[in-house]
């Protein structure tokens, strides 16, 4: 069974930095893209970022280009989503998510259960 | 990369249709067959149940179903159930951008 959970998220003062981990299981890790994927309180869903099976190539929406780097440990079988120069607008639940083809393909299959960062003074 | 255009509701009394519309430009929804939809209930997390434009992931009833026309894709639900009360959210592939989402439609069953 497939699993995916996000966990590092919490109350940041702007300025500051999070790291968010996805510990995934269920699936041979290191042959799927993966992707964070954010969605405001009561708004619709944001993609983030993206990153490769291998980890060689990654790509990010131009709102935190710059501030997030997106990485995987694929001996961890872990996906990793820093932020820095965290702002109130950042505020949202962070989901990570699986593609569902290895290969092609723009769709995601399954998602975590997200979790919560808060931009406030 | 601007969101795609959905209805903000949409509704439909049990055993009736509902089609949420998804429109983008020729950048994304027009120039691509990369077009899914997803299901999201109230805390939780989204579910895939539409890609590839009109394929459905195994496990989703085929009273869901979707189509495209120029850069305006449907998901069309049919014979509405009390579990289909939901938000739903397309997303396509768009040339600026891997990823584009739709600005969402809440589904009430009345």
């Amino acid at each position: 069974e497939v699993q995916l959970l996000e966990s590092g998220g919490g109350l940041v003062q702007p300025g500051g930095s999070l790291r968010l981990p996805c510990a995934a299981s269920g699936f041979t890790f290191s042959r799927y893209p993966m992707s964070w994927v954010r969605q405001a309180p009561g708004k619709g869903l944001e993609w983030v970022s993206s990153i490769s099976g291998s980890g060689d190539a990654s790509y990010y929406a131009d709102s935190v280009k710059g501030r997030f780097t997106i990485s995987r440990d694929n001996s961890k079988n872990t996906l990793y989503l820093q932020m820095n120069s965290l702002r109130v607008e950042d505020t949202a639940i962070y989901y990570c998510a699986k593609r569902r083809s290895s290969d092609s393909g723009k769709e995601f299959d399954y998602w975590g259960q997200g979790t919560l960062v808060t931009v406030s003074t | 990369q601007s969101a795609l255009t959905q209805p903000p509701s949409a509704s439909g009394s049990p055993g009736q249709s509902v089609t949420i519309s998804c429109t983008g430009t020729s950048s994304d929804v027009g120039g691509s067959n990369y077009v899914s939809w997803y299901q999201q209930h109230p805390g939780k997390a989204p579910k895939l149940i539409i890609y590839d434009v009109n394929k459905r992931p195994s496990g989703v009833p085929d009273r869901f179903s979707g189509s495209k026309s120029g850069n305006t894709a449907s998901l069309t639900v049919s014979w509405l159930q009390a579990e289909d009360e939901a938000d739903y959210y397309c997303s396509s592939y768009g040339v600026s951008t891997p990823y584009v989402f739709g600005t969402g439609t809440k589904v009430t069953v009345l």
